[in-house]
């Protein structure tokens, strides 16, 4: 069964470091998400890609964090530097982006704790 | 912003009753989704319902949905232990490119 792919699975980074996380999504999804996740709440959208290109990022801080999706297929999300209270779950997630089929399929996330 | 907004925030009920979660929304929507998450996993889909759908089954889950009181009911009925999960509920209201926004989630416990 397809999944989508996150790694790293846990990330530990001392503040003011650089971090990167990696998602490669279902073959064939056009849409790619990648959600923050704090412990106790729900998902909150950072940014939100149509192939290759951004069409929702109001949420992402820009000062700091970047994400790209060159060839519109796997996803890099980077923070830097990283600050305390960017200590949560990093979710990725992929949908057939077709207007119909909406439904997403993320990946097992990666934990981060900046220390 | 999360766009809806789940209650009751944790419900503990017994192996077997039927478990009701609602969801609420603000905006027009394409459609609303319900994701069950284990802890510290991933998030799973459980079922999807259009704008112009009311009530939908997927084996042991019910949902409904009344759009002129912009609000939604998951229902699990014989729960089991398994069933121990956050559930939340997410809308898709933009039309060209569809955009997830989730609520906060509701904590189900299944004592066995």
């Amino acid at each position: 069964e397809a999944e989508v792919a996150q790694s790293p699975r846990y990330k530990i980074t001392e503040k003011s470091q650089a971090v990167a996380f990696w998602c490669d999504p279902i073959s064939g999804h056009a849409t790619l998400y990648w959600y923050r996740q704090i412990l106790g709440q729900g998902p909150e959208l950072l940014v939100q890609f149509q192939d290759e290109s951004v069409v929702d990022d109001s949420q992402l801080p820009k000062d700091r964090f970047s994400a790209e999706r060159l060839k519109g297929v796997d996803s890099t999300l980077k923070i830097q530097p990283a600050e305390l209270g960017d200590s949560a779950m990093y979710l990725c997630a992929s949908s057939l982006g077709d207007g119909m089929n909406t439904e997403a399929f993320f990946g097992q996330g990666t934990r981060l704790t900046v220390v | 912003s999360q766009q809806g907004e789940e209650d009751p925030q944790a419900l503990s009920i017994q192996e077997g009753e039927n478990a009701t979660m609602n969801c609420s929304y603000k905006t027009s929507i394409n459609n609303l989704q319900w994701y069950r998450q284990n802890s510290g996993r991933g998030l799973v889909h459980l079922i999807l319902i259009r704008s112009n759908e009311r009530e939908k089954h997927s084996g042991r889950l019910r949902v409904t949905l009344d759009t002129s009181k912009k609000s939604s009911s998951l229902l699990i009925t014989a729960s089991r232990a398994a069933d121990t999960a956050s559930y939340f509920c997410a809308t898709d209201y933009t039309g060209a490119n569809s955009k997830l926004t989730f609520g906060k989630g509701i904590t189900l416990s299944v004592r066995p």
